[in-house]
């Protein structure tokens, strides 16, 4: 099956500065890569995807990179506002239509931006 | 509003006493799941169900017990709770469609079992 793994585990910068969070995957057959955004007492929810046919995707200050050959894909954050403080998670799945649709969650970063 | 709701949110029980976490979506969604979340380990998938009456364990089955009796209901049941079941728990919801794999989740459960 699927193995995701996410560093690091915890990253703390201060506001202004950017973060970088990392993951590998082990199937090549995974084609969707997800990234969630866990607010304090809150359930996980979606901030950014891409798909296995695109290298790069952005979305206002938050942008997501995939490099196929190598498995890995990156969130990178820029100019890290308090807010953004959170847990974030990576995960890989196949993409829809049924067979082997579950998605592989990475264990976690916990981002602290500090004011 | 489109929503995952979990209940009950918090929730101290004694070990042994049988326990039930609902879950209802109203997205007409075909995929649930429920995950558990600890510290360091991430969110663990419990069971899941592809549509109604399909479920199948996660990597973290023992234990718990689901149904999917109806397409918006996925109740997590824990006949007889240990300690070692307190933790986060997390319902979740998909479709198979073409928008993508975009997972749902409640605001999770909080339980701990003396």
């Amino acid at each position: 099956g699927e193995n995701v793994e996410q560093h690091p585990s915890t990253l703390s910068v201060q506001e202004g500065d950017s973060a970088v969070i990392k993951c590998t995957y082990s199937d090549s057959a995974s084609n969707y890569f997800p990234w969630y955004k866990q607010e304090l007492g809150k359930g996980p929810q979606l901030i950014i995807d891409i798909r296995s046919n695109v290298g790069e995707k952005k979305d206002q200050r938050i942008a997501v990179t995939l490099n196929k050959t190598a498995k890995h894909f990156s969130l990178h954050i820029t100019e890290t506002q308090p807010e953004d403080s959170a847990v974030y998670f990576c995960a890989a799945s196949p993409h829809a239509s049924g067979g082997s649709y579950i998605p592989t969650f990475g264990r976690g970063t916990s981002l602290i931006v500090h004011p | 509003e489109a929503q995952v709701t979990q209940n009950p949110r918090y929730l101290i029980t004694v070990t042994g006493k049988k326990l039930t976490v609902t879950c209802s979506q109203n997205m007409n969604h075909e995929y649930m799941s429920w995950y558990r979340q600890d510290p360091g380990l991430g969110l663990r998938q419990i069971y899941y169900s592809m549509n109604v009456e399909v479920t199948d364990k996660g990597d973290v089955p023992e234990g718990y017990k689901v149904s999917r009796k109806e397409k918006r209901n996925f109740p997590l049941i824990l006949e007889s709770p240990s300690p070692n079941q307190t933790s986060l728990y997390f319902c979740a919801s998909s479709s198979f469609g073409s928008s993508g794999n975009t997972i749902y989740f409640g605001e999770g459960s909080w339980l701990t079992v003396v």
